[in-house]
């Protein structure tokens, strides 16, 4: 099956500073979404984005779909910016309709 | 607020016991999921209904048994768990599975179980 790798696994930044999480992916998929997960285990959808770029705010995400991958920009953190970046794909080929593939995520830690 | 409730929060049952997990979806989406996050693994997709019909089922034990009585509601039964079934549970609807932006996932908080 498809295989997501996220970097780094670990990441810590002191609040103000500017980061990217890559995600990889190993095919060509049709679903790629951001997710970020609290402290407490709420996941929140932050971006649809099987290709191209957005932008929400202080996070954008780029994907580059002929290269299998995607990165999430996160500038000027806060510390609630802290927790898991998760990133989801489903491959082109096969599968289960609504069948996302996860990463291990990307833990951020920003301090204050 | 993601529009996706569960109940309990948390929940401590013995191998011998008989719960349920609920979830509940305010957002009049007709695609509903169950997931597991166990420490140290990447989620897990269990179960995937549409339109109150399974059509995923990823290898999963029978003592977890979903249902899902309607568009709005899904529950998960467990029966004789293990200790290696404790985890976190989370809830996820989206729009639908026809591909594109309706495939949004929208999470519930989830429910922290653990089997003694």
């Amino acid at each position: 099956g498809i295989q997501v790798e996220q970097s780094p696994p670990d990441l810590i930044l002191q609040e103000g500073a500017n980061s990217t999480l890559r995600c990889n992916f190993s095919d060509s998929v049709n679903n790629l979404q951001w997710f970020h997960q609290n402290p407490w285990g709420q996941l929140i959808n932050l971006f649809y984005i099987p290709s191209g770029t957005k932008q929400n705010g202080r996070l954008s995400a780029t994907t580059v779909a002929t290269e299998r991958y995607s990165l999430l920009y996160i500038s000027s953190s806060q510390t609630t910016d802290s927790g898991v970046y998760f990133c989801a794909v489903r491959a082109n080929y096969g599968g289960s309709q609504g069948n996302l593939i996860f990463g291990k995520g990307t833990k951020l830690s920003v301090k204050p | 607020e993601t529009g996706v409730t569960q109940t309990p929060r948390h929940l401590v049952m013995g191998m011998t016991n008989k719960k349920s997990l609920k979830c509940e979806q305010h957002l009049g989406h007709n695609a509903m999921y169950w997931y597991k996050q166990s420490a140290k693994k990447p989620l897990e997709l269990m179960f995937v209904y549409s339109l109150e019909e399974r059509v995923e089922n990823n290898s999963v034990p029978s003592r977890f048994s979903p249902e899902c009585p309607n568009s709005s509601h899904l529950f998960l039964h467990l029966h004789t768990l293990q200790p290696e079934d404790s985890a976190l549970y989370l809830c996820a609807s989206s729009q639908g599975l026809a591909g594109g932006r309706k495939e949004t996932q929208y999470f519930g908080p989830g429910t922290r179980l653990l089997v003694l």
